[in-house]
């Protein structure tokens, strides 16, 4: 069951453009929810994360919406460049209860064209 | 954010002998590390949970026998597997996350590509 469903799996976006990636999940104890950036070969790093308090979070040219009744969460990249072709994942995980065990969407790639 | 090294980046082992991958958090103690291995393309499937000092929750399908995880220490864990077989070879990634009630940050190691010929 896969509880954490991410799309599309691969995008291409100019440079400049914007690229989208969508979550959704489906267990109401997820209350953190982080993206991670993945190069080939490497591991994941922490990108940006948000808490269910907040609808938006920014950082530099990375956002994520987040939309706690739809239980949907997305990732903007602004200005898209070619450094920021990766794989991108999507988790979600409960900051409540003890467990801490993030489930992760399956990836998108992303390739931006220069 | 907080740095976790893994070690080695790459192994090739012959069929039939045992490698250890260690995974250290240098600048924070780590009271949960989790183990990853991921397929090309693919998303990230949880092999274990390892608390420090306890032993380690293995996920569905995941042979404890095969795969030892060992969390001695607050900033230490190590993934043996035992007698690796080609179908072993694959990307194994671990990462660390702080103790502090409410921190529900991790963060990733490098991954270790193993080979097994």
């Amino acid at each position: 069951q896969q509880q954490v469903k991410q799309s599309p799996q691969s995008l291409i976006v100019q440079k400049g453009g914007i690229s989208i990636i969508n979550c959704a999940y489906e267990n109401t104890a997820f209350d953190y929810f982080p993206w991670y950036q993945q190069f080939p070969g490497k591991g994941p790093a922490l990108l940006i994360a948000i808490r269910p308090d907040v609808s938006e979070k920014k950082e530099g040219r990375f956002t994520i919406s987040f939309n706690k009744s739809a239980k949907q969460f997305s990732l903007h990249i602004m200005d898209s460049q070619p450094g920021d072709s990766a794989t991108y994942f999507c988790a979600a995980s409960p900051e409540t209860g003890g467990s801490y065990i993030p489930t992760f969407g399956r990836g998108t790639s992303l390739i931006v064209h220069p | 954010g907080a740095v976790v090294s893994q070690h080695p980046s790459w192994v090739i082992c012959k069929s039939g002998t045992s490698v250890k991958i260690e995974c250290r958090s240098l600048d924070f103690q780590a009271t949960t590390m989790f183990w990853y291995r991921q397929f090309p393309k693919q998303s990230l499937m949880l092999m274990a949970t390892s608390n420090e000092g306890s032993k380690a929750t293995y996920e569905q399908g995941v042979e404890k026998d095969k795969f030892l995880i060992n969390h001695a220490s607050l900033t230490l864990s190590t993934l043996t597997v035992t007698s690796a077989h080609p179908e072993d070879s694959s990307f194994y990634i671990c990462s660390a996350r702080a103790g502090q009630a409410g921190i529900t940050e991790a963060f990733f190691g490098q991954g270790t590509r193993l080979t097994v010929v």
